[in-house]
């Protein structure tokens, strides 16, 4: 199985800051990563696909990047209604498989 | 407006069976792979299994901690996913989550969960 892990596990930031999460891969997995926003007691929703790829009606202030095993979520000029969890997938192979997530914090 | 929404979950005894479903609408739904995904109580995201199209004979794949005992099948006629889920353990609650397969194999909707909880 690819193991996916992200870092930080938690992070502090303040509204208007740049954020950067980072996701790696236990082996490569070309540019199938995709990143989703989870808030509290709601269903996921996805951000980003093929690494770098925005899905439709996503900001742009949400920008992702890498290829091969090492990859990054940037969030700009953060506000209130981006505090929440973030995780990063691989669909490269099966079994498909998410990092455990990144708390985003005020 | 794509929507997907999954109903069926309840509170189920260890071994026990349970069927959720995930009714779709606004997109073609014959036309998708579609997952369920899983996540416990103040855990993260766990894929659990996908089913393919009818061009791809339906064909399924699941994770390792439910082969066997789930099984993943669709009714295209009915816009219609299924998860059947027997020998449940207390390690199966969470919340399901059905999800679309988009056609570069990324996801790209989610519908809203159901919860699942084994307990005695």
């Amino acid at each position: 199985d690819i193991q996916m892990t992200q870092s930080p596990s938690s992070l502090s930031a303040s509204v208007g800051d740049r954020v950067i999460i980072t996701c790696r891969a236990s082996q490569g997995i070309d540019n199938k990563l995709g990143w989703f926003q989870q808030k509290p007691g709601k269903a996921p929703k996805s951000l980003i696909y093929g690494a770098s790829n925005l899905q439709s009606g996503v900001p742009s202030k949400f920008s992702g990047s890498g290829s091969g095993t090492d990859f990054t979520l940037t969030v700009s000029s953060l506000q209130p209604e981006d505090f929440a969890t973030y995780y990063c997938q691989q669909y490269k192979s099966y079994p498909i498989t998410f990092g455990q997530g990144t708390q985003l914090e005020i | 407006e794509v929507q997907l929404v999954e109903s069926g979950g309840s509170l189920v005894q260890p071994g026990g069976s349970l069927r959720l479903s995930c009714a779709v609408s606004g997109f073609t739904f014959s036309d998708h792979y579609m997952d369920w995904v899983r996540q416990a109580p103040g855990k993260g995201l766990e894929w659990v299994a996908r089913s393919r199209n009818k061009a791809n004979s339906y064909t399924t794949e699941y994770a390792a901690s439910v082969k066997g005992r789930f099984t993943i099948s669709r009714d295209d006629s009915q816009n219609s996913l299924y998860l059947q889920m027997n020998s449940l353990k207390t390690e199966d609650t969470a919340i399901y989550y059905c999800a679309r397969v988009a056609t570069s194999y990324n996801f790209d909707y989610w519908g809203q969960g159901t919860l699942v909880t084994v307990s005695s």
